[in-house]
């Protein structure tokens, strides 16, 4: 079974410097990586994902995550924060030629100090 | 204006009593998920349906039970047999059942057992 490992529970980084929430994963063959943000009491909102191709991976609101097989990684980075990037982020696995279950993470709480 | 809607916001339950989370979308998206959050555990999947007439336990069904007689409806009973209820629920759909794609997440239900 596919499984998300995500090592901080919370990462504090000030405004304008760059912030990175850190994602390995285990999975049978190749995997679908994906990226989730959540605001308090609300839902996942998509911000990327990895299918195949280039393991640089450009999403929403300037976030970019890279794909890095040997490490079985899949980090997610901005190059500047702002306060509005607080949330919750989750990172998710799912197999191919699987039936689209995803495996998350527990989630990284995400502060960033004005 | 297309989506995924989850009533109520907040519900709230006696013991012993059987409640019923709805979720419905507009999407003609084929698979519906159902998850579970509770804090510092991520998102745990209770029960999934790829299609009209068929659903598949998740990894936490026990206590559960759904139904998806419509593409659009996928509802949730929370039954007396689940014996920690209290959680935040959220459901999501994907346009199809393959591992690639993403999922959308509704605004999710926060059920408190009273």
């Amino acid at each position: 079974a596919q499984s998300v490992a995500q090592p901080e529970d919370q990462v504090n980084v000030a405004e304008g410097n760059p912030l990175t929430v850190k994602c390995t994963y285990s999975v049978s063959g190749n995997p679908y990586l994906f990226w989730y943000v959540q605001y308090p009491n609300r839902g996942l909102q998509f911000l990327l994902k990895y299918i195949t191709g280039d393991n640089l991976v450009k999403g929403s609101y300037g976030f970019e995550a890279e794909f890095n097989k040997s490490q079985t990684s899949f980090h997610l980075k901005k190059p500047s924060a702002l306060v509005s990037d607080s949330a919750l982020y989750f990172c998710a696995v799912s197999r191919r030629w699987g039936n689209n279950r995803l495996a998350f993470g527990k989630g990284n709480q995400v502060v960033v100090i004005p | 204006d297309g989506g995924i809607t989850q009533s109520p916001k907040y519900l709230f339950r006696k013991e012993g009593q059987n409640v019923t989370l709805s979720c419905e979308q507009n999407l003609n998206h084929d698979a519906m998920y159902w998850y579970r959050q509770d804090p510092g555990q991520g998102l745990r999947l209770i029960y999934y349906s790829q299609i009209v007439n068929d659903f598949q336990k998740g990894d936490i069904a026990e206590g559960y039970s759904v139904s998806r007689e419509k593409k659009e409806s996928f509802p949730l009973t929370v039954t007396s047999a689940q014996k920690n209820p209290t959680a935040f629920y959220l459901c999501a759909s994907t346009i199809e059942g393959q591992g690639y794609n993403e999922q959308f997440f509704g605004p999710g239900t926060r059920l408190t057992v009273l």
